[in-house]
């Protein structure tokens, strides 16, 4: 159980163009849906915290307008990177966290990895 | 001062042996500490959970707890070729994000 998922798992697009990403909890309801960055050899940082049917909370520094994010249902978010430039290409991950867990444990998805030309 | 600091490695050890990763800490507002694993290009898989100071034990698997020492080590025993990964430590305040340390490079050599 706690299986997330991520589509696609790999994009490459032009530079100026809008990419969407889903990601899906196929077996539990998540309450909550964090959106992360990796940059090569480097640690996961948060870019927003998103909650069903309101709007992401977005960290410091983290552009709301370039990052789009929908948390439609419990079972799936989107993020769009909106005019997508090569300084944006990264590893994208999703994570979902189990209603009424203790601690909230958060069950990562496999990621996507964007490169922009 | 990053928050959760962690030794990149790489860490290279033969088969058989213990291994020790280790992080430190600076926000005594931490509450719940995790270690993950990952793999290339993968997402991060949860290996161990601990809330507060104390050990753990799962199978291989020993994480520990110092919060008095904002410390916190995760040992693995009998280390196989297959445990060649990144471990990244994590930790939790109340506000339910996770802060990641920068994650360590691991190799197990047959």
């Amino acid at each position: 159980g706690a299986v997330v998922s991520q589509h696609p798992s790999w994009v490459i697009c032009k530079s100026g163009t809008s990419v969407k990403i889903e990601c899906r909890s196929l077996d539990f309801q998540a309450t909550t849906m964090f959106w992360y960055r990796q940059f090569p050899k480097q640690s996961l940082m948060l870019m927003a915290t998103s909650n069903e049917g309101s709007k992401a909370t977005y960290e410091q520094g983290v552009e709301k307008d370039k990052f789009l994010i929908n948390h439609a249902s419990l079972t799936l978010s989107t993020l769009t990177v909106t005019s997508a430039h090569p300084e944006d290409s990264s590893f994208y991950i999703c994570s979902a966290s189990l209603s009424g867990r203790a601690g909230n444990e958060q069950f990562f998805g496999p990621g996507t990895r964007l490169t922009v030309l | 001062q990053k928050e959760v600091e962690q030794d990149p490695g790489p860490l290279s050890v033969p088969e058989g042996a213990i291994v020790s990763l280790n992080c430190t800490y600076s926000n005594s507002a931490f509450q719940y500490f995790m270690w993950y694993r990952q793999y290339s290009r993968k997402g991060p898989e949860l290996l161990m959970y601990t809330y507060s100071s104390g050990n753990k034990e799962d199978g291989r698997f020993t994480a520990q707890v110092d919060k008095s020492s904002k410390y916190i080590s995760l040992f693995i025993r009998d280390s196989q070729p297959s445990d060649s990964a990144t471990y990244l430590c994590a930790m939790m305040d109340s506000s339910y994000k996770l802060i990641f340390g920068s994650g360590t490079r691991l190799l197990v050599r047959p």
